[in-house]
């Protein structure tokens, strides 16, 4: 029990394109999702929490313009990178949790933008 | 602010050799103290929990001991497998704080025949 998944696991697109990331929960309803960015050999840094049906809350220093979360329903957020560029070429990961309970993560995407 | 620092890898060790991947913490309250792993290709899953100081968590033969005096959860296990071979993110969350998970950077551990 307890899988999250993410869609698509690698993209490619080019500079100035918006990419959409899926995250799910598969088994179970995810009252909270969390969206996380990894550089190569880094942490992982919390981008936004977002709660069903509410607006996402940004950590300090993330454009909320430039990645935009909706997490309409218990099983479903997305992330959109919007006007992407090299710089933003990254490992995102998301996870999701129910009630405050225990986060389980999916299994990250890469983004590539050319 | 808060943060965790664990020891920078790859460690590589032989089959059956005692691990440690040396945890420390910095963090303005009490928080609770977990181990992560992500294995090749999947995503990160719980593998051991502290909530409270001299707590010990354990889980497949892994164990970390919440040490407050030290700020530390160094992560032990007596003999390791090949199928250890995977990353490990020490973690904590502040009480109050949403739920939000502070990382360290990920120790990469790779067990050898």
């Amino acid at each position: 029990g307890a899988v999250v998944s993410q869609h698509p696991s690698r993209v490619i697109c080019k500079s100035g394109t918006s990419v959409k990331i899926e995250c799910r929960s598969l088994d179970f309803q995810a009252t909270t999702m969390f969206w996380y960015r990894q550089f190569p050999k880094q942490s992982l840094m919390l981008m936004a929490t977002s709660n069903e049906g509410s607006k996402a809350t940004y950590e300090q220093g993330v454009e909320k313009d430039k990645f935009l979360i909706n997490h309409a329903s218990l099983t479903l957020s997305t992330l959109t990178v919007t006007s992407a560029h090299p710089e933003d070429s990254s490992f995102y990961i998301c996870s999701a949790s129910q009630a405050g309970s225990e986060q389980y993560f999916g299994p990250g995407t890469r983004l590539t933008v050319t | 602010g808060n943060s965790v620092t664990q020891m920078e890898g790859p460690v590589t060790l032989s089959e059956e050799a005692f691990l440690t991947i040396n945890c420390t913490y910095t963090a303005t309250g009490y928080p609770s103290l977990f181990w992560y792993v992500q294995y090749p290709g999947e995503g990160l899953q719980l593998l051991l929990k502290a909530t409270k100081a001299d707590d010990k968590g354990s889980n497949k033969g892994f164990e970390a001991t919440y040490r407050k005096e030290t700020t530390s959860f160094h992560l032990e296990k007596g003999s390791v497998q090949v199928s250890d071979s995977a990353v490990y993110f020490c973690a904590l969350i502040l009480g109050g704080g949403g739920n939000k998970l502070t990382f360290g950077t990920g120790t990469q551990l790779k067990v050898e025949l």
